[in-house]
């Protein structure tokens, strides 16, 4: 199964400051007849189901804010919250779809600073 | 609007069996892979299993195969989780979920419903 490590555990940034979240894979989910790499990251907040942000590694999905990017290709994939909102604060997951079982990473919490 | 209704969850004794159903709406259900995600309290996300759109292909984690079975019914637009020999590490809410369209290619998951808990203990 393919492992995947976010770090760090727990975030807290100020408000309108960047923030970075890392994904690293135990393999490559790159594949290679498309190049397209596998992997999507979620967002969730208490009590909420999580929600698609981006996929395809830096895809933003329909009506995410564009302060949401995502970036990174193989093994190592960044998300970054370039103005840190309020309302931003969750945890955050990376997931990778490249083969069964689709694994998440451990998960990000981010709060406020 | 794309909606995800599962129901079905509860308290169960270990050993025993419960069958989760989600009733799918606001999409054509038969061109979606069908998927479901489970959160054991306080803890992270982990898949569970999913289903091709004709039901001809199924994708279980390790830890439930042989014990879990994805099933879907086209005419009646809903999936469902048979869970068998429970055990108290499958507590958890259980979310269904719909992956996105992405042709002959896996994609993730796009909708997910408000989840249904599961308990087993005795």
């Amino acid at each position: 199964d393919i492992v995947l490590a976010q770090s760090p555990d727990s975030l807290a940034v100020s408000l309108g400051e960047r923030a970075t979240i890392n994904c690293k894979s135990s393999q490559s989910v790159l594949y290679s007849s498309n190049n397209k790499n596998y992997l999507a990251w979620y967002q969730q907040k208490p009590g909420q189901p999580p929600k698609l942000l981006i996929y395809w590694a830096s895809t933003r999905e329909s009506g995410v804010p564009d302060r949401f990017s995502g970036s990174g290709s193989g093994t190592d994939f960044t998300l970054t919250i370039s103005s840190l909102q309020a309302e931003d604060v969750a945890v955050y997951y990376c997931q990778q779809y490249y083969g069964t079982p689709y694994t998440f990473g451990q998960g990000t919490k981010l709060e406020i600073k | 609007e794309v909606q995800l209704v599962e129901s079905g969850g509860g308290l169960v004794q270990p050993g025993g069996s419960l069958r989760l159903s989600c009733a799918a709406s606001g999409f054509t259900f038969s061109a979606y892979w069908m998927s479901w995600v489970r959160q054991a309290p306080g803890k992270g996300l982990e898949w569970v299993a999913n289903i091709k759109q004709d039901g001809s292909e199924k994708y279980y984690v390790d830890s439930v195969k042989g014990r879990f079975t994805i099933s879907r019914d086209n005419a009646k637009d809903a999936v469902y989780l048979q869970m068998d020999s429970l055990r108290a590490e499958d507590t958890a809410v259980y979310y269904c979920a719909r992956e996105g369209y992405c042709g002959s290619s896996s994609c993730p998951v796009q909708h997910w419903g408000q989840g249904t808990l599961v308990t087993a203990s005795s």
